[in-house]
């Protein structure tokens, strides 16, 4: 089955202890997303990759890390989560076809709590 | 980054009525989405708009690219309880790499 998998789908976490949600894509996509959602912001970007190797910011990088070793993997890092890192956060892949990066397929979502 | 402005917030509507949600951007997209997130899942895509004055359907969904590419509609026709959930607009625009920038999401209520 196709599908955009991500880990923990729950997570609690302290401030300041680093962590790794991870991201798996099974499509061969060219380009994959994390978003951050939160209530009334809609889903904001954090990172992006349009290939392996190649990563750039979205809208709200700031604490953030990712990297792209493999096609299938992004994990999203955060090396020391704060309170304001509250989200709900997705991964998403796509493959790139003429008209750009669009139709975009989103993972089930990772809920982390940062106290 | 770029605003998105999605309205309306919320509708809560009889079964069978239809609804029409709008987006409009202060800036050009190329592409335009639609997508629906259920509770405790992620976005799926409802129907994606690829030109200017555009209109597409899906099922008893219809959207439209606008003419001025800085904005979007969707309309559903005679819902039923599972059309429940938020929808998001999404557009993109190829100069910015490629970038989805969503609104703010319509949470549609279906009344039995």
């Amino acid at each position: 089955e196709a599908q955009v998998t991500q880990n923990p789908r729950y997570l609690i976490t302290v401030t300041g202890k680093k962590l790794t949600v991870t991201c798996s894509q099974n499509m061969n996509h060219e380009y994959m997303s994390w978003y951050r959602q939160d209530p009334g912001l809609g889903l904001r970007q954090i990172y992006y990759s349009m290939n392996v190797e190649v990563t750039d910011k979205g809208d709200v990088p700031e604490g953030y890390k990712v990297s792209r070793k493999e096609k299938r993997n992004f994990p999203l890092i955060l090396e020391s989560p704060s309170p304001n890192q509250t989200s709900l956060y997705f991964c998403a892949s796509s493959p790139i076809g003429l008209a750009g990066v669009n139709e975009q397929f989103f993972g089930p979502g990772t809920r982390l709590t940062v106290l | 980054g770029q605003q998105l402005n999605q309205s309306p917030q919320s509708m809560f509507i009889q079964e069978g009525e239809d609804v029409s949600m709008n987006c409009t951007s202060s800036s050009i997209f190329n592409t335009w989405l639609w997508y629906k997130q259920d509770p405790g899942e992620g976005p799926v895509l409802l129907i994606a708009l690829y030109k200017a004055g555009e209109l597409t359907s899906n099922g008893r969904l219809t959207a439209q690219f606008g003419i001025t590419r800085k904005d979007s509609f969707l309309n559903i026709s005679a819902s039923i309880p599972s059309d429940v959930g938020i929808y998001f607009c999404a557009g993109q625009n190829n100069n910015a790499g490629n970038m989805l920038t969503f609104g703010g999401g319509t949470r549609l209520m279906v009344k039995p």
